[in-house]
């Protein structure tokens, strides 16, 4: 099926600083990619996607591109806020149209003021 | 509109006690799932529900795993005879469409469940 890697955490940052958290993955095909994020005691959610590749996906100042060559949906901000505390995660659907949604491990971010 | 709802929000238990979670999904989100995080492990698919299709139970760890989706709607995932390892946040996610192509999950905030 399949997989995705993304790179351990947990990562921290000083306020104003540009952030990557490494993606990459092994699938059949062309799936969507995905980046979802959970904030402290909350549950996860959806915080950009792309569905085809050199696609770049967008929202609250993140980005990442769907490159295909390098298999990889790299998360990027140029500026980060103590408020993008956070763990991130990386995935894609598994193979066979099943339904299910494939995870990465999680990085955790922390920005200090 | 209400988004997926989960209770217990904490769950403490005895070991080899039964536990319930439950799972209400938004209205009208065909697709169910529920994955397992633990500490350091990110998260662990465990069973997936979509329409009337037969549910694709391949990440349930053992036979003590049990869910079922009732209505097409609750979904209640059960844990038989709990071990100190089954100690973990649940995690219920509802989808529109399902297949995850162009449908995102939607996650309820989570059980904890600790097992002493």
């Amino acid at each position: 099926g399949n997989s995705v890697t993304q790179m351990e955490g947990p990562v921290t940052l000083s306020e104003e600083a540009f952030l990557t958290i490494n993606c990459t993955y092994t699938a059949t095909g062309y799936p969507s990619l995905f980046w979802y994020v959970q904030y402290p005691g909350e549950g996860l959610q959806l915080l950009l996607k792309a569905t085809k590749a050199d696609d770049k996906g967008s929202n609250k100042g993140f980005e990442a591109t769907y490159r295909k060559e390098t298999t990889s949906f790299h998360l990027e901000k140029g500026s980060v806020q103590v408020s993008d505390s956070a763990v991130y995660f990386c995935a894609l659907p598994d193979s066979g149209n099943t339904g299910k949604l494939i995870f990465g491990q999680g990085t955790t971010l922390q920005v200090k003021p | 509109g209400a988004g997926v709802s989960q209770s217990p929000s904490n769950k403490v238990t005895e070991k080899g006690k039964d536990v319930e979670l439950r799972c209400d999904p938004i209205s009208g989100h065909t697709a169910l799932y529920w994955y397992r995080q633990s500490l350091g492990q990110g998260l662990e698919f465990l069973i997936y529900f979509q329409g009337n299709s037969a549910p694709d139970k391949s990440g349930l760890p053992s036979d003590r795993f049990s869910a079922e989706r009732t209505g097409g709607s609750v979904s209640t995932l059960t844990i038989q005879r709990t071990q100190q390892e089954d100690s973990a946040v649940y995690l219920c996610a509802s989808s529109l469409l399902g297949g995850a192509k162009n449908s995102p999950l939607h996650f309820g905030n989570g059980t904890r469940l600790t097992v002493t």
